[in-house]
């Protein structure tokens, strides 16, 4: 997979946007940005994907820069529900195998 | 999307015993995958479960450990053998509806505990 790199925490209010940064430099062209997250003691949960344009679903929105170098996750009104583990993986292959790194912890505090 | 189901939850094992995890999809899907999430760390990804065929393995996962079966597009079984201690981890199936196989749903997780 192309390598990402994301802070190891961060933190937000609830009620406040949170923004994920994901750096992943080595992209190819034809590789998709996807983002999940894991809350504590559940599977992880597909969040957004996207390719080159901007994507929003009614979860999070998915801003990637134009070089394709560096996405950011975007909770728009993050709650305490959404503290979780936010990975950024660039899948590859033929049969795009996903591969979790650390991940971003988010804490929403009150 | 897709809905998965695992069986057990959870399960507290003698050494050298096997188990048999159970997943269950909702909708017929291609690809169904299985993981390990050992204590603390992140998911590492054991095979692909391939019906009708053989499971693909990732590097460091062989069958004899970990035999997977796949009888139909909705259900897969993965058997953790002669378990030790460390086999203590998480386990989780996750299914792919559609073509994308990155786009993948997950179940709630078996945690094993290997006594």
């Amino acid at each position: 997979d192309a390598k990402t790199t994301q802070p190891t925490s961060m933190d937000c209010a609830e009620g406040r946007a949170a923004n994920l940064p994901c750096n992943h430099s080595t992209i190819s062209g034809n590789e998709y940005v996807y983002w999940y997250r894991q809350i504590h003691s559940q599977g992880p949960q597909y969040i957004i994907h996207g390719l080159k344009n901007n994507e929003t679903n009614e979860m999070a929105s998915l801003i990637i820069t134009e070089d394709r170098k560096s996405s950011t996750l975007i909770l728009p009104h993050a709650t305490l529900r959404d503290t979780a583990v936010y990975y950024c993986i660039v899948p590859t292959g033929a049969n795009s195998k996903l591969t979790f790194g650390k991940g971003i912890t988010l804490s929403v505090r009150p | 999307s897709a809905v998965i189901s695992q069986k057990p939850s959870r399960d507290i094992c003698q050494r050298g015993t096997s188990l048999t995890i159970q997943c269950q999809v909702d909708s017929q899907v291609t690809m169904m995958f299985w993981y390990r999430q050992q204590p603390g760390q992140s998911l590492t990804l054991i095979a692909t479960a391939n019906q009708g065929s053989e499971a693909t393995y990732e590097s460091g996962f062989v069958i004899d450990k970990f035999p997977i079966s796949r009888p139909n597009l909705t259900f897969s079984t993965l058997t953790v053998s002669n378990m030790s201690p460390e086999d203590s981890s998480i386990y989780l199936c996750s299914a792919s509806p559609g073509g994308r196989t990155d786009t993948q749903y997950f179940g709630p997780g078996t945690r094993l505990t290997v006594l």
